[in-house]
This record gives C-alpha cells, sequence and structure tokens, in this order.
C-alpha cells in the first residue's frame, strides 16, 4: 500500500489560510478520488478523476478545489480553511471497480 | 444520487461467535458492492466484493450475500476474532462504467475476547 501516498500525513491550520492536500500513486491507476472521513458519516467523496483531462464533483465539493498535475498526482485544496472541514481526507485509485486508499491526511482547522 | 444505508452502526460480539452487517442501496443500476475494514488509525482496506450476476461469495471465515430484486447485500464473519475489530464499510457503485462509490456509514465491530 506504499503505492499511494499521501503528504502531509497531519497538518494544522488556522481559518481563511489555503492549504494544499498532495496524492500520488505508482498504481498507473488512471482514477483518482479524495474522499473527507468524519465520525458517524463514512466516507463521502469530495472530487474524482478519471484521467488527467477530467475532474469532477462529488457529494460535497463546495469549499474545495482539485488538480490533477499527471496521471500520479492528484492534489486537493482548501481556498480558504473554515473549522468544519476539520477531517480525516483520504485519496483513492483504481483501474476499474477497486478503489485503493493512501493512508490520509488528519487536518485540524482552528 | 445514490442512498446507501448500513446497520447496525455498532456491534459487539463475542469471540467466536458470527458477526452480520446489512447495507440496502436505491440505484438499481448499481453493480457492484464491495465492502472496506479500517481498522484504528489505518486506510480502508477493500476485503470482499461482489457483482451483481452472483447471489453469494465466501472467502474463508467472511461472506458477502446480494439481493439485488430487494436491493440489499450483508457481510457475514464467522466465528469472529479480536483481530476483526474494526470499522466495516459497504459501499455501491453508480452503475455502468462509472465506477465511482457511495460508502455506508460504517459498522463498528468490536470483538470480545
Amino acid at each position: 500500500d506504499a503505492d499511494v501516498t499521501q503528504t502531509p500525513r497531519n497538518r494544522i491550520t488556522k481559518t481563511g489560510k489555503r492549504i494544499m492536500l498532495e496524492c500520488s500513486q505508482t498504481k498507473g491507476h488512471d482514477r483518482m478520488y479524495w474522499y473527507r472521513q468524519d465520525p458517524g458519516l463514512g466516507l463521502r467523496l469530495i472530487y474524482y478523476s478519471f484521467d488527467v483531462k477530467d475532474i469532477n464533483k462529488g457529494e460535497i465539493s463546495d469549499g474545495y478545489s482539485v488538480s490533477r498535475q499527471a496521471q500520479a498526482k492528484f492534489s486537493l485544496s482548501l481556498e480558504s480553511a473554515i473549522p468544519n472541514q476539520t477531517a480525516l481526507y483520504f485519496c483513492a485509485t483504481s483501474s476499474l471497480e477497486t478503489q485503493y486508499f493512501g493512508p490520509g491526511t488528519r487536518l485540524l482547522v482552528l | 444520487g445514490e442512498n446507501v444505508e448500513q446497520h447496525p452502526s455498532t456491534l459487539s460480539v463475542q469471540e467466536g461467535d458470527s458477526a452480520v452487517i446489512k447495507c440496502t442501496y436505491s440505484d438499481s443500476a448499481s453493480n457492484y458492492f464491495p465492502w472496506y475494514k479500517q481498522e484504528l488509525g489505518k486506510r480502508p482496506q477493500l476485503i470482499i466484493d461482489i457483482r451483481s450476476n452472483v447471489g453469494e461469495k465466501k472467502d474463508q471465515r467472511i461472506a458477502v450475500t446480494l439481493n439485488k430484486t430487494a436491493k440489499h447485500f450483508s457481510l457475514h464473519i464467522t466465528e469472529t476474532q479480536p483481530e476483526d475489530s474494526a470499522v466495516y464499510f459497504c459501499a455501491v457503485d453508480s452503475g455502468g462504467s462509472n465506477y465511482k462509490l457511495t460508502f455506508g456509514k460504517g459498522t463498528l465491530l468490536t470483538v470480545n475476547p
């Protein structure tokens, strides 16, 4: 599972700051996803990309943006962080149905 | 969009007992139904999946059953062990070749020694 990596693993930031979370994969998968996990709410899809030129909004995209810099890299940005964006963020990749998750980034917005 | 309901939200069993977690979904076009296990502080990992052309699939102590007519599927864990303690998530795809998953809210399974 070192095939999917996320940086940073932990981050504390302040309200209003811009922050970027990065995801890289060596699996050669075309499809990449960003999820957030909150206690009791499961995994909710923020954005997904099926190739470098394809970006799609998920169910909770407001307040977030993404960039697919290459097949292997997919970044998630919070343009102006707010406290209710405090969560655990996971990147995932897939070639077909099965999704493989990165180790997660724990974000705290003060 | 797809609506996935997962029950129960918590489940406590004695070691050696069986555990069953159920999920229902709304979109009849869905064809792929994976189950993920997330241990404390770790990433979700696929443990078993089933496709709509199959009613049941087993892998050692875990099995998944699917009733596509009723739009529900279940995870069965037999002879539970303490290392089975984790949060389990069901998921459903959006049908076609989209492969976008909608997850249930998760079940915290505790296996007591």
